[in-house]
């Protein structure tokens, strides 16, 4: 089963600030690397597919990157709205696995 | 408006079984892999079970392997999933989701495994 872990667990931002959040796979899974945003109480969202791929509707201020085993998903100027738990998800091998997110606060 | 509701959950007793159903609308239902993942209460995401278009090809997490069963009935725009055994860990929310990489989700169904 392939492992997926996110750096940080919780972030605590700052509107217009820039957000980092890694996805470190526990073995190559190519570009195989999807985002999900989840606000509280409602289903996930697509945001990025195949690692970079922008999901059609999504603000450009999101952004992915990354091949292999290390995966980014960049927000570019934070919006109150961007408040939310954002998970990457692989679909390279069986069992598909997902991290186990990364909560992001607004200040 | 492309659209996916489940139903079927409830509190059901432990040892118990449910019948999930996922109505699909706004889109050819048969020309998508379709999938089943939960979230237990304040817990992340757990994939449970795929299925391909023409039900060729199904997959189970071990979690749930043996005891869940995925199906499709393309031609009622269907999706299930049948819940043998249920246990207190399988108390989550489940989602029906389209697709590889997930593109849409339900609003999800609650079930709760529970004496």
């Amino acid at each position: 089963e392939i492992v997926l872990t996110q750096s940080p667990d919780f972030q605590s931002v700052t509107p217009k600030e820039k957000v980092t959040i890694t996805c470190r796979a526990s073995q190559s899974i190519g570009s195989s690397l999807h985002w999900y945003q989840q606000k509280p109480d409602q289903s996930p969202k697509l945001l990025i597919k195949y690692a970079s791929q922008s999901f059609s509707g999504v603000p450009s201020r999101f952004s992915g990157s990354g091949s292999g085993t290390d995966f980014t998903l960049t927000i570019n100027s934070l919006e109150a709205e961007d408040a939310a738990t954002y998970y990457c998800h692989q679909s390279s091998s069986l069992p598909r696995t997902f991290g186990q997110g990364t909560k992001v606060e607004i200040k | 408006e492309v659209q996916l509701v489940e139903s079927g959950g409830g509190l059901v007793k432990p040892g118990g079984s449910l019948r999930l159903s996922c109505a699909a609308s706004g889109f050819t239902f048969s020309s998508y892999s379709m999938n089943w993942v939960r979230q237990a209460p304040g817990k992340g995401l757990e994939w449970v079970s795929s299925i391909s278009s023409s039900s060729s090809y199904i997959y189970y997490a071990d979690s749930v392997k043996g005891r869940f069963t995925i199906s499709r009935d393309n031609a009622k725009n269907s999706l299930y999933l049948q819940m043998n055994s249920l246990r207190a860990e399988d108390t989550a929310v489940y989602y029906c989701a389209r697709d590889t990489p997930v593109d849409v989700w339900g609003q999800g169904t609650t079930v709760t495994v529970s004496s």
